[in-house]
Parts: C-alpha cells; sequence; structure tokens
C-alpha cells in the first residue's frame, strides 16, 4: 500500500516559532503537495512540487515555504508563525500530476498561540 | 476563488438507504473530477474518479455521474453503511494538464442515521 506519512499529528507553537511539518512517501511519487483544510474552506493547496529541488506555489503560499531534497521528502516551512496558521495540514503525493489519486497522509493539526 | 462547489455542507439519510451526494463545478475545461472521503482524524481517501468522455462510472456499491450539460457531479451511495458517515469531497482538474494538481469542493458531512 501506499504510505504518506506527516510526522507530527499535533503540534501547538507559539507565535513567531519557525515550524517544520514533514512528509515521506514510499510509492517513488514525483509529484507532492501541501494543502491546508479549515472548515467551511475546504483544502486549498499551498505548494506543490513536481521533481527533486523543484516548487511551485498554489493559491495559499503566502506564509509558508518549502524544501525537496530527496525525492521521498517534501517539508513545509512556516518562518514566523502566526495565529492565523492554525490548521490543519495535508501532505499528498501522486504519479501523474491532475490525473489520477493524491495519495493523502493523515495529517498534522498545528495549532499557534 | 473555488469553482467547485457542493449543494449541501450536510446530508443525513438513514442506514441501509442510497445516498446522494452533489458537486457543481464551473470550469467547462475541466477534464477529470475525483470523490474523496474524509472520516474523522484521518486524511482523505480515493473513492472513484471519472474522465469528461464518460457520464457514468461504477464502483463497489458507489456510482459517479456527469453531467456536462449542467456541470454536475454526483456520487451516489448504495445501501449506506455507518463506515460511510465522513466527509466527501469532489475535486476537479481544470483542464491543460497543469502541474497544479486537483481543486477542492468544500465537502459534504454525510451523516447515517441507525
Amino acid at each position: 500500500d501506499v504510505k504518506v506519512t506527516q510526522s507530527s499529528r499535533y503540534l501547538v507553537k507559539r507565535t513567531g516559532e519557525k515550524v517544520f511539518l514533514e512528509c515521506v512517501q514510499d510509492m517513488d511519487h514525483e509529484n507532492m503537495f501541501w494543502y491546508r483544510q479549515d472548515p467551511g474552506l475546504g483544502l486549498r493547496l499551498i505548494y506543490f512540487s513536481y521533481d527533486v529541488k523543484m516548487k511551485e506555489k498554489g493559491d495559499i503560499p503566502e506564509g509558508y515555504s518549502v524544501s525537496r531534497e530527496k525525492k521521498e521528502r517534501f517539508s513545509l516551512i512556516l518562518e514566523s508563525a502566526s495565529t492565523n496558521q492554525t490548521s490543519m495540514y495535508l501532505c499528498a503525493s501522486s504519479l501523474i500530476v491532475g490525473m489520477g489519486e493524491l495519495f493523502f497522509g493523515e495529517g498534522s493539526r498545528l495549532t499557534v498561540l | 476563488g473555488e469553482s467547485v462547489g457542493l449543494h449541501l455542507p450536510t446530508l443525513s439519510v438513514q442506514e441501509g438507504d442510497n445516498s446522494i451526494i452533489n458537486c457543481a463545478y464551473s470550469n467547462s475545461a475541466s477534464d477529470y473530477f475525483i470523490w474523496y472521503k474524509q472520516e474523522s482524524g484521518k486524511g482523505p481517501q480515493f473513492i472513484i474518479d471519472i474522465r469528461s468522455n464518460m457520464d457514468k462510472r461504477q464502483g463497489q456499491r458507489v456510482t459517479v455521474l456527469l453531467n456536462k450539460t449542467v456541470k454536475h457531479l454526483s456520487l451516489q451511495i448504495a445501501a449506506t453503511q455507518p463506515g460511510d458517515s465522513a466527509v466527501y469531497f469532489c475535486a476537479e482538474n481544470m483542464g491543460g494538464g497543469g502541474a497544479d494538481g486537483l481543486t477542492f469542493g468544500k465537502g459534504t458531512h454525510l451523516i447515517i442515521q441507525p
């Protein structure tokens, strides 16, 4: 089975802290994505990557950056966390961009105080 | 902004009945659609997909219908079971094979009444 693993299920951080959310997939997928999920807003794309060291902005990249140094790992970085970044963060991977199944991790629930 | 939306945020059905979850999309160039199921505390899971050259596709207990004329997508779940309780999302690919993945709707919460 495809497995997308997000390292932290729950995090509590303070405003201004730097936050790293890690995601690893084991299916050798080229494409990886970070979404945030908020009640009433659904899933919104933050960043995606279709190759190692490549990254593209999604719909809401402000306040975030990403790193893809290895194919299997895609990290989301909050340089200076703010309370409006309290959310559920979902990592996903896929074999074919825009077609075919996205495989999601279990999510990382971040609370910024 | 999102072009994919759902008609109802919450749908309550009796166990054993059929469920129909609806989704409207606005981009006529969208050529691929997926339904996801998200159970509480878990990430979304793929249910079924359909390409724009089809109007119906069936899976195990689920059927997706696509009406391109009115840009409407629906998910039918037969003989709904307690394990079907979840939030269901439709998602569309906006066409052109772009590298930005899928656009998701806001979700419908399916509640199963005993």
